[in-house]
């Protein structure tokens, strides 16, 4: 069956660095845009990254633009996010999901179990 | 950005009974339009796409409506796994693409 499991989070400093990773596993990894979501304590749901299945395009959220990189590793079936510069307001629980549609039209299916960050000094 | 507005924030339902949830967007988004479910500690399950499409593995008590800017997702019989927090995100315009605030559906 489909498997994401996300790692690297923790608890960071302000203006510090972290990078998540995802382990794919269960479908073809190399054949999948894929996203990163967070959710902020007691909060809702916020897109911030998506990459598409080769690498060749990337988008951002204005809120993580030029400090966020998604990036992957289709030999090793794995996604990331390196996180510079992190912010309080970057605490929450990060989400890799995977792209289900087509290149215009697409949503998020499925999700992984997720992955604390906090930012706190 | 589209802004996506869900109402209400809370709402109490007894078990056996119908639950009506809606989902607004700042401006259209055809039937781009997606519902999630999060139950606590958990990660989002996706429930409905385009609108109304049930996804794999969905009851068929799940359904969703609505197109344009007004939408509705329908718990016709409420089981007590339902109990959970409900989102809507639109994906006709991106970047970048947008969720609603949540319903949270508790037990009456």
């Amino acid at each position: 069956q489909v498997q994401l499991v996300e790692s690297g989070g923790g608890v960071v400093q302000p203006g510090r660095s972290l990078r998540l990773s995802c382990a794919a596993s269960g479908f073809t990894f190399s054949n999948y845009g894929m996203h990163w979501v967070r959710q902020a304590p007691g909060k809702g749901l916020e897109w911030v990254a998506l990459i598409w299945f080769d690498g060749t395009n990337k988008y951002y959220a204005d809120s993580v633009k030029g400090r966020f990189t998604i990036s992957r590793d289709n030999s090793k079936n794995t996604l990331y996010l390196q996180m510079n510069s992190l912010r309080a307001e970057d605490t929450a629980v990060y989400y890799c999901t995977r792209l289900a549609g087509n290149r215009v039209y697409n949503w998020f299916d499925p999700w992984g179990q997720g992955i604390l960050v906090t930012v706190s000094s | 950005e589209i802004v996506m507005t869900q109402s209400p924030a809370t709402l109490s339902v007894s078990p056996g009974e119908r639950a009506t949830l809606s989902c607004r967007a700042s401006q259209s988004v055809s039937s781009n339009l997606a519902w999630y479910q999060q139950k606590p500690g958990q990660a989002p399950r996706l429930l409905i796409y385009d609108a109304s499409t049930r996804a794999t593995g969905i009851p068929a008590r799940f359904s969703g409506s609505g197109s344009g800017t007004e939408f509705t997702l329908t718990i016709s019989s409420l089981q007590s796994e339902d109990f959970a927090v409900y989102s809507c995100q639109q994906y006709n315009n991106w970047p970048p693409y947008t969720f609603g605030q949540g319903t949270k559906l508790e037990i009456k």
